[in-house]
């Protein structure tokens, strides 16, 4: 399996633009997150769907966080308008749940910079 | 809620010098303890996931443990290819009876010097 995808590596944008993050999971997982990694706070969750279906999405940290699934093979974290401290390194994760095991695997992450 | 704290922050080791990374949490109710490897610019990359008290695993160089409050990951005679920062997380249990979401320490960044 070519294992969680996520594009743009990075992406270097300015204040107040639009920016789309996309992810790819791994085939046959049925959870997916989405994180933010920064120096300071260390790798939060934002977000995670079920099925496709959101479920918590409590760490989205403000109204211009949005995310989507529209369906098992595709994901995206939008910022709209962003600001410089969004800039960080974004990633997304997949599991398969089942009774003994729950790891989630993580893709290579996109590195967003907001000038 | 649950924490994680990770120590020490960084560690610098000979090639060959044995040691351990700790990782203390509290959680009211845990499902499964994770460490995970991370390589500058990459995700991280799954290593082990300890579910109960006494509980160890192996990878090579590298051995977990589990107590009711903390986890060691043990190097033996490390190579200068295991510096990394490792990453601790814990899973706990949910009021719906269900567990997914992973709330992470801030790691350890380790380097073996050849």
């Amino acid at each position: 399996d070519a294992g969680v995808i996520q594009s743009p590596r990075h992406e270097v944008t300015e204040m107040g633009q639009e920016v789309t993050l996309r992810c790819k999971p791994i085939s046959g997982h049925d959870y997916l997150f989405w994180y933010r990694q920064t120096m300071m706070r260390g790798l939060e969750l934002l977000i995670y769907f079920n099925n496709n279906v959101p479920i918590d999405d409590s760490g989205m940290p403000e109204d211009r966080f949005s995310a989507k699934m529209p369906n098992a093979s595709f994901s995206t974290l939008k910022i709209q308008p962003s600001e410089p401290r969004d800039s960080a390194v974004y990633f997304c994760a997949s599991s398969l749940f089942s009774v003994l095991t729950d790891t989630q695997y993580f893709g290579p992450g996109t590195r967003l910079t907001v000038l | 809620e649950d924490q994680v704290t990770q120590s020490p922050e960084a560690l610098r080791l000979q090639e060959g010098e044995s040691s351990s990374l700790n990782c203390s949490y509290t959680v009211s109710g845990l499902r499964g303890l994770f460490w995970y490897r991370q390589d500058p610019g990459k995700g991280p990359e799954f290593l082990f996931t300890l579910y109960s008290a006494g509980e160890e695993k192996e990878k090579e160089r590298l051995k977990a443990t589990l107590t009711k409050k903390e986890s060691f990951l043990h190097i033996t005679a490390p190579k200068p290819e295991d510096s990394a920062t490792y990453l601790c997380a814990v899973q706990a249990w949910e009021s719906s009876g269900s567990a997914r979401q992973l709330t992470f320490g801030s790691g350890t960044q380790l380097t073996v010097l050849p």
